[in-house]
C-alpha cells in the first residue's frame, strides 16, 4: 500500500496550483483521505479532508476558504486544489488515508514541496 | 477552538532511559488521542492510536495512556532510532488538530 504525492512547484504569491495524490495497492475510494502540511522547519498542520464517497469535505478555517479537495476514481487519486497561494502556504504537502477501523492516520504518503514566492 | 498542548517541547535523553511526553487539551476528547512519530525529511508514522491502542508493528517499549483531557506517551528503554519528533493529535472532531510537537534528543 502507498501514496505518491506529485505537482509541487514553485509558484508565485497570488497563483493557483494543484497537488495529487496517487494510491497503489488500496483503493481510495474506500477511506476517508486527508491533506496535511508542514512547514519548513515547523510541525504538522491539518490541511483538508475528503470522505471516503466524496460527499463530505472539510477544510482548517484558516485557510479561509482558497482551497478545494476532489477525488478522481478514475487514477484512484485525490487532488487538493489551492487558489491565491501565500508565502505562509510554503510547505511539504503531505496526502494520509485514514484508518478504517478509527480515525488515526495510518498511511502517509512521501510529500509534496510547494514553495510560494516571487 | 480546541488547543492541544504538549510537553515539554525538547527533551534529552540517553540510550536506555525512559521518557514520558504530556499532552493535554483544552476540552475533553474521550479517547481520541493519537501518536506519531517523525524522523527528520520523513513522513510521519503512525505509534499509538486511541490514547493507548499500540500500532501494528510499533515496538512495545512505546506505550500511551490517558483519557479525557490529560495523555502521555511513555517510552520506555530508549533505542538510538527513537530520537525524532513526537506529536499527538485529536480526532475527536473532524478538523484534525496536532500539537507543536516534542523534539526528543540525545
Amino acid at each position: 500500500e502507498q501514496l505518491v504525492e506529485s505537482g509541487g512547484s514553485l509558484v508565485r504569491p497570488g497563483g493557483s496550483l494543484r497537488v495529487s495524490c496517487a494510491a497503489s495497492g488500496l483503493r481510495l475510494q474506500d477511506y476517508n483521505i486527508h491533506w496535511v502540511r508542514q512547514s519548513p522547519g515547523k510541525g504538522l498542520e491539518w490541511v483538508s479532508l475528503i470522505s471516503w464517497n466524496g460527499d463530505s469535505t472539510v477544510f482548517a478555517e484558516s485557510l479561509q476558504g482558497r482551497f478545494t479537495i476532489s477525488r478522481d476514481p478514475s487514477r484512484n487519486g485525490v487532488s487538493l486544489h489551492m487558489n491565491s497561494l501565500r508565502i505562509e502556504d510554503t510547505a511539504v504537502y503531505y496526502c494520509a488515508r485514514e484508518a478504517s477501523a478509527w480515525p488515526a492516520i495510518d498511511l502517509w504518503g512521501q510529500g509534496t514541496l510547494v514553495i510560494v514566492s516571487s | 477552538d480546541i488547543q492541544l498542548t504538549q510537553s515539554p517541547s525538547s527533551l534529552a535523553a540517553s540510550v536506555g532511559d525512559r521518557v514520558t511526553i504530556t499532552c493535554r487539551t483544552s476540552q475533553s476528547i474521550s479517547n481520541y488521542l493519537n501518536w506519531f512519530q517523525q524522523k527528520p525529511g520523513e513522513a510521519p508514522k503512525l505509534l499509538i492510536y486511541a490514547a493507548s491502542s499500540l500500532q501494528m508493528g510499533v515496538p512495545s517499549r512505546f506505550s500511551g495512556s490517558g483519557s479525557g483531557t490529560d495523555f502521555t506517551l511513555t517510552i520506555s528503554n530508549l533505542q538510538p532510532e527513537d530520537f525524532a519528533t513526537y506529536y499527538c493529535q485529536q480526532s475527536y472532531y473532524t478538523a484534525i488538530i496536532f500539537g507543536q510537537g516534542t523534539r526528543l534528543e540525545i
